[in-house]
């Protein structure tokens, strides 16, 4: 079975500043998606960016970019120019590329922006 | 596209009771459907996948008969907590997979449901 680790269950980061968050995972398979969500306290799940674990160039969205690490089976979230908004619970997550949509996520990472 | 609505948002039940909630993809047909159950700064746990026209796969430790799960159209997934009690107070997610956008990799969430049992 999957299995995604974050092992900072707490960061936090100066507005402007950039910010790391770690995500590790233990897979088997070679066909396969990562993904990091953010969690306002809406509590709404937005997606923030995603990796296929076939493609060796690092996914980046604006301020968002990752660090994929495919041997190491690491998948870091770095987020540049911090922001109030940024501030939110971040969760790493895994999909199977044969398991239709079900995610198996990290425990999460609660991100507070200082100003 | 790609919008998934849940409801209720929030729904306050006496404990005993049982309470609906409903999981819908406005814009696109999900033949699956993916309840997960979120407790206060902790993950989101998959309770169970919902098929389209077929029985609700159960994750281990799950109790079906509490948790029954419906998914009658290709638009609609229902997750009944029947017998309430207050340790089902949680934050329950609905996400919906559409086979036919991005391949196997999107998955699309509802806004959730604060249930809280008195």
């Amino acid at each position: 079975a999957q299995t995604v680790t974050q092992s900072q269950p707490e960061m936090s980061v100066q507005e402007a500043e950039t910010v790391t968050l770690s995500c590790t995972y233990d897979t088997s398979e070679s066909d396969y998606y990562l993904f990091w969500y953010k969690q306002p306290p809406s509590r709404q799940m937005i997606l923030v960016i995603r990796q296929e674990a076939y493609k060796q160039q690092n996914a980046t969205e604006n301020r968002f970019s990752v660090n994929f690490q495919k041997a190491a089976k690491s998948f870091s979230l770095k987020i540049s120019d911090s922001q109030l908004g940024d501030a939110a619970m971040y969760f790493c997550a895994y999909i199977s590329g044969t398991s239709y949509g079900k995610l198996t996520f990290g425990q999460g990472t609660i991100l507070t922006v200082h100003p | 596209g790609a919008v998934v609505s849940q409801h209720p948002s929030r729904v306050i039940c006496k404990s005993g009771t049982s309470v609906k909630i409903e999981c819908r993809s406005l814009d696109f047909q999900a033949t699956t459907m993916f309840w997960y159950r979120q407790f206060p700064k902790q993950s989101l746990m998959l309770m169970a996948t919902s098929n389209e026209g077929s029985k609700a796969t159960y994750e281990q430790g799950v109790e079906k008969d509490k948790f029954l799960i419906n998914h009658a159209s290709l638009t609609l997934s229902t997750l009944t907590v029947t017998s309430a009690h207050p340790e089902d107070s949680s934050f329950y997610i609905c996400s919906a997979r559409a086979p036919e956008m991005a391949g196997n990799t999107e998955a699309f969430f509802g806004q959730g449901t604060r249930l809280t049992v008195v």
